[in-house]
This record gives C-alpha cells, sequence and structure tokens, in this order.
C-alpha cells in the first residue's frame, strides 16, 4: 500500500517551459488536491478533485491546470513556467469529507 | 476571512523539557482542526483531528486539546526524535479547503 506518490522528486525548468507534475493514490479516494509550499506562508490549494470527471479551483489556481480521467491520478500541470512557481508541490487525497488529507512527499520545482 | 496562526515560529527543547505550541484560528464555522508533523523533504503525516470545544487527543507524548478559538498540542518529556515541524490546519463547515498555517518548527537537544 504505496498511499500518496508524486513524481518527479526534483525538477528545474526554465521560464516558459511547460511540464506535468504526476500525483496517484491506491487506496480508492474520491477527493484528492494539489498544494503549494513556500517560505513563511502555510500550504495553499491550488485545484481539487471530489472524483473523476470534477475539478474545481482552490486559493491560487492561476498558471495551473488539472484533469482527473480515473480515481488514481491528478496530474497537476505548469502550462508556462515562471520563477515565482519555484516552491515544493505537494498532493493530497482523503477518504471522505471529515477524514484528514493524507500527502505524499512532494515535488521540488525550480524555475530559472 | 479564514485563517490559522502557529506560534512560536521555531522552539528548542532540552530533551525531556515539556512544552505546549499553540494554533489559533478564525473560522465561519470549524469543521475539524488537524494537526501534522512534517519531517524536512516529507509531506506533512496526520496526528489528530479534533472536532469540538473541550475535546482532547492523545498520541505517545503528544496530546492535543481544543477550544472554541485555539488548540493547544501538549509535547510532554520530549526526545529528540520529536524534532519536526508542526503544522495545523482548520476545515471550515462549508467548501473543501483546509486553511494551514506556517507551523512550529521544533528542535529537541539531547
Amino acid at each position: 500500500n504505496a498511499g500518496v506518490t508524486q513524481t518527479p522528486k526534483f525538477q528545474v525548468l526554465k521560464t516558459g517551459q511547460s511540464m506535468t507534475l504526476q500525483c496517484a493514490q491506491d487506496m480508492n479516494h474520491e477527493y484528492m488536491s494539489w498544494y503549494r509550499q513556500d517560505p513563511g506562508m502555510g500550504l495553499r490549494l491550488i485545484h481539487y478533485s471530489v472524483g473523476a470527471g470534477i475539478t474545481d479551483q482552490g486559493e491560487v489556481p492561476n498558471g495551473y491546470n488539472v484533469s482527473r480521467s480515473t480515481t488514481e491520478d491528478f496530474p497537476l500541470r505548469l502550462l508556462s513556467a515562471a520563477p515565482s512557481q519555484t516552491s515544493v508541490y505537494f498532493c493530497a487525497s482523503r477518504s471522505s469529507y471529515n477524514s484528514p488529507l493524507h500527502f505524499g512527499n512532494g515535488t521540488r520545482l525550480t524555475v530559472t | 476571512e479564514d485563517q490559522v496562526t502557529q506560534s512560536p515560529e521555531a522552539l528548542r527543547l532540552q530533551e525531556g523539557e515539556s512544552s505546549s505550541l499553540n494554533c489559533s484560528y478564525t473560522v465561519s464555522g470549524l469543521r475539524g482542526l488537524f494537526w501534522y508533523r512534517q519531517d524536512p523533504g516529507k509531506g506533512p503525516e496526520f496526528l489528530f483531528t479534533l472536532y469540538s470545544a473541550g475535546e482532547e487527543k492523545e498520541k505517545e507524548r503528544l496530546k492535543a486539546t481544543l477550544t472554541k478559538k485555539e488548540s493547544f498540542l501538549h509535547i510532554t518529556a520530549p526526545k529528540p526524535e520529536d524534532s519536526a515541524t508542526y503544522l495545523c490546519a482548520v476545515q471550515p463547515n462549508t467548501g473543501n479547503q483546509f486553511y494551514f498555517g506556517t507551523g512550529t518548527s521544533l528542535t529537541v537537544i539531547p
């Protein structure tokens, strides 16, 4: 039982490049979400999904796209990377509305 | 506006020296308050959920308590392996968002 798996662990991009951060969970959780963590700031919600085919924006969605074609996977796409997107990105899932979030170990992204 | 404030930002304790971490919150209606532990280079690891004022949860050397405006994470006789950043998050009654504090970085010195 791997829980929430994120790939890659580290990534360096140049400004303007695009990439996809992968997230997969094997707990059959309907709810999945993406957060970014920056120094001096709490984790901030980017996008979330309450089930396959359903996504919605969080607090800081600009510059990011998501889709949810299966229960297991929730990729995060950076369309045109900017230095302001340098951050650590966490994927999290939960089993129900009253349940805690379960986090992956993050992707550290640097945009130069 | 929903928000969470944690204090202190950093705390250094001698092994065995008990202390408390504070999480103050403002939320329109509280569904749950969550405590997480985060080790360097890792994702947050769930510790406790508290749902109503007066509730307490315990796990080994950690005890979490909740009032209508704040939560405390009490650490009794800490060990070096308790060194980590402790995060607090609140879930409002409506919506799908969790609001996180910036964390308390705890260092326990042998």
